[in-house]
């Protein structure tokens, strides 16, 4: 959707390699998150901010770190990837509280 | 997190035909949202509902909470092929309104 990019849309790393995937909206929306969807788990949340350094633990975050220095950018940072962390990953925004997220187009993440 | 089954994981119909798909929770909720997924794409965001009971028609979409707001369905009338994808339902965890957890979806393949 017209607002929120997420890059790079596809990369593959080396395990125990640091990774870093970005996301970013136009849209000056409070709160931002990122999930990982695989095969048989469904989207899974990994972390989530609700401002400028406000985030907090989803519930797969294990391994995951993030960063929000600014309202635009919420960065997910895979500390040492491993094979497990294999996954298509999506950033999601909205405006308010407990309604509708809008998903970026994902980052198709490939640990070998 | 709050944990929701969804009903049924896939679904074959021929194109004309109909398409359900329910969502269940042993607790009371206090929303639900529904996402659609086309193959290869990110999560759309369909609708939310709030009220016990309510009742929310987009086209050939109708979407409905129970009276207990510990279930909802998804109904598609006379599906097209436009229709395919992976619809979800996701509800706010339990004592938690910052993380919002996802079903399993609904994998749905429309036959022309």
């Amino acid at each position: 959707d017209a607002g929120i990019t997420q890059s790079p849309r596809h990369k593959v790393t080396e395990t125990g390699t640091p990774v870093t995937l970005r996301c970013h909206q136009t849209e000056n929306h409070r709160y931002m998150y990122w999930y990982r969807q695989d095969p048989g788990h469904g989207l899974r949340l990994i972390h989530y901010s609700y401002g400028v350094k406000d985030t907090d633990k989803g519930e797969v975050s294990d391994g995951y770190s993030v960063s929000r220095s600014k309202t635009e950018d919420f960065l997910l940072t895979l500390e040492s990837a491993t094979s497990s962390q294999t996954s298509v990953y999506f950033c999601a925004i909205s405006e308010v509280q407990n309604y509708g997220y809008t998903f970026g187009s994902g980052t198709r993440l490939t640990v070998v | 997190g709050q944990q929701v089954m969804q009903i049924p994981q896939y679904q074959h119909v021929q194109e004309g035909e109909d398409f359900t798909t329910y969502c269940n929770s042993s607790t009371t909720l206090s929303n639900i949202q529904w996402y659609k997924q086309r193959p290869g794409g990110h999560p759309v965001f369909l609708i939310q509902l709030v009220k016990s009971g309510e009742v929310k028609k987009q086209k050939r979409l109708t979407f409905q909470f129970g009276e207990a707001k510990k279930n909802s369905s998804l109904h598609i009338t006379a599906t097209q092929t436009t229709d395919v994808g992976t619809y979800f339902c996701a509800v706010y965890g339990e004592g938690s309104a910052r993380q919002l957890t996802f079903g399993s979806g609904t994998q749905l393949t429309v036959l022309p």
